[in-house]
C-alpha cells in the first residue's frame, strides 16, 4: 500500500541553524512528491514538488528537497532557518487512480524554531 | 486571483446537528478535492469533483457526510448529523488539472461536542 512515513512529530532548531525534516514514501511507481507547509492560521502553502528530472528541487522560502530513489526519501533541507518558518510541514505523494491524483500525505512535523 | 476560499473557519456544534462547510475554488479550475485531518493524524482525502460530477468518493466516511457540487463551482460538505469523531480541520484544494499541484483552503476547523 502506499504511505508516507515522517518519523519527526517534532523538531527544535535554533534559529540559523540548519534544518532536515525527513520524509520516506512507498510508492511503486515513480512518485510525484511534495512538501507543504502550515503556518498557524494558514492554509496549506505549497514549498516544492518533485515530478521528474533533476532529483534536487528548490522551492519558495530557501527550502529545498532531495529525491533519492534508492533510499525512497525526499528530505526536506534549509541551510540556515528563520523563525518565521516555524510551522507545520508535510510530505505528500500523488497517487493516480481512476484519473484522480490523490494525495497520501504525512502525519506532519511540527518545527519550533528557537531565538 | 483569489485563491480557495473556505468556511466558515471554525464551526462548533454539538453531537446530532448538522453542519454545511463551504469551499470555493480557484476560478476555472475544473477539479475540486476535500480532505480532512483528524487530531494528530494524516490528512486524507475524502473525494474529488471534476466540474459538478463526482470522480472519486472512496474516502468519504460514511452516509452521514454529503458533498454537492452544483454548477461545477462552488462546494459544499454537509455533515449530519454529527458525531464526535468528525471533529478535525477540513481542507479543500482545487487544481486546473494541467499537473501543476493543487492550491488548498485554509481549511475549516470542525469541533463537535
Amino acid at each position: 500500500a502506499q504511505s508516507v512515513t515522517q518519523p519527526d512529530i517534532h523538531i527544535t532548531v535554533s534559529e540559523g541553524a540548519s534544518l532536515e525534516l525527513r520524509c520516506n514514501y512507498s510508492y511503486g511507481a515513480t512518485p510525484y512528491l511534495f512538501w507543504y507547509v502550515q503556518s498557524p492560521g494558514q492554509g496549506l502553502q505549497l514549498l516544492l514538488k518533485y515530478f521528474s528530472g533533476d532529483t534536487l528541487v528548490q522551492g519558495i522560502k530557501g527550502f529545498e528537497a532531495e529525491f533519492k530513489r534508492s533510499q525512497s526519501s525526499f528530505n526536506l533541507r534549509k541551510p540556515s532557518v528563520h523563525w518565521s518558518d516555524a510551522a507545520e510541514y508535510f510530505c505528500a505523494v500523488a497517487s493516480r487512480t481512476s484519473g484522480t491524483y490523490k494525495y497520501i500525505f504525512g502525519t506532519g512535523t511540527r518545527l519550533k524554531v528557537l531565538a | 486571483e483569489a485563491g480557495v476560499t473556505q468556511f466558515p473557519s471554525h464551526s462548533v456544534i454539538e453531537k446530532g446537528q448538522t453542519v454545511t462547510l463551504r469551499c470555493d475554488p480557484i476560478s476555472g479550475h475544473d477539479n475540486l478535492y476535500w480532505y480532512r485531518r483528524v487530531m494528530g493524524k494524516e490528512i486524507k482525502f475524502l473525494l474529488h469533483f471534476v466540474k459538478e460530477s463526482k470522480q472519486d468518493e472512496s474516502g468519504m466516511p460514511n452516509n452521514r457526510f454529503l458533498a454537492e457540487r452544483t454548477g461545477g463551482t462552488y462546494s459544499t460538505l454537509k455533515v449530519q448529523p454529527a458525531e464526535l469523531e468528525d471533529s478535525g480541520v477540513y481542507f479543500c484544494a482545487s487544481s486546473s488539472g494541467r499537473g501543476d499541484g493543487y492550491t488548498f483552503g485554509s481549511g475549516t476547523r470542525l469541533t463537535v461536542v
